[in-house]
């Protein structure tokens, strides 16, 4: 059970959009509606940002989006504010009530 | 208010033992199940393992098996992640979460708690 792989770093300027990819294979993101996004900023817990593949949870900003597609999914962040900066991770079930995580991206807003 | 609160920070020494806890709040703990999560410095999120502390049913990462062991006590509501000879390598930052009743997510966290093995 490998991590998913997402790519380290995604930078953008306020406003913009910006897309972060998860890459999975065929045994946990490919075969399940299951792919979580979760947001970090230094000292604090994970935040809840995205479930099964592309649903907010109450009090999430519109601004983030979800999406899957075979083996990868996506998360987008839409009109990247200052506050967006953080690392962020997904995560997929991967059967017999085990998951993974992604090896996490840096966002940075310019 | 759901609620996970764990245990604080450990320093221990390479080969001794530790157990730190996660109790939960504000749902009924024996019929959601709990993750462990390591994240060690500088590094990012590893799934370790879950439990269900209704019956105690617990998986293991097959990547990171074999050394921790996860435990519950679904009477007083805690959750345990636990070593028997403690390595350097397990200096991390644990946290708990809750799997989301509606399935394949982690929904509420608790805020981690750090531990650090050194000689």
């Amino acid at each position: 059970q490998s991590a998913l792989t997402q790519p380290a770093s995604v930078s953008g300027s306020p406003g913009q959009s910006i897309t972060i990819s998860c890459t999975g294979t065929s045994s946990d993101v490919g075969s399940y509606n299951l792919v979580s996004w979760y947001q970090l900023h230094p000292g604090k817990a994970p935040k809840f940002m995205i479930y099964e593949d592309n649903k907010r949870p109450s009090g999430v900003s519109t601004r983030f989006s979800g999406s899957r597609s075979g083996n990868t999914a996506s998360l987008t962040i839409s009109g990247l504010q200052a506050e967006d900066e953080a690392d962020y991770y997904c995560c997929s079930y991967a059967g017999s009530t085990t998951y993974v995580f992604g090896t996490g991206t840096t966002v940075t807003v310019l | 208010e759901v609620q996970l609160v764990q245990s604080g920070a450990e320093v221990k020494k390479p080969g001794e033992s530790l157990k730190i806890s996660c109790m939960g709040s504000g749902y009924n703990f024996a019929a959601s199940w709990i993750a462990w999560v390591r994240q060690m410095p500088g590094k990012g999120l590893e799934w370790m393992g879950i439990i269900y502390p209704g019956d105690s049913d617990a998986r293991y990462s097959p990547s990171i098996q074999g050394h921790f062991t996860i435990s519950a006590d679904k009477s007083i509501s805690a959750t345990y992640l636990q070593w028997s000879s403690l390595e350097a390598s397990d200096t991390a930052l644990y946290y708990c979460a809750r799997l989301s009743p509606y399935g394949g997510s982690f929904d509420y966290w608790g805020q981690g708690t750090l531990v650090t093995v050194s000689s």
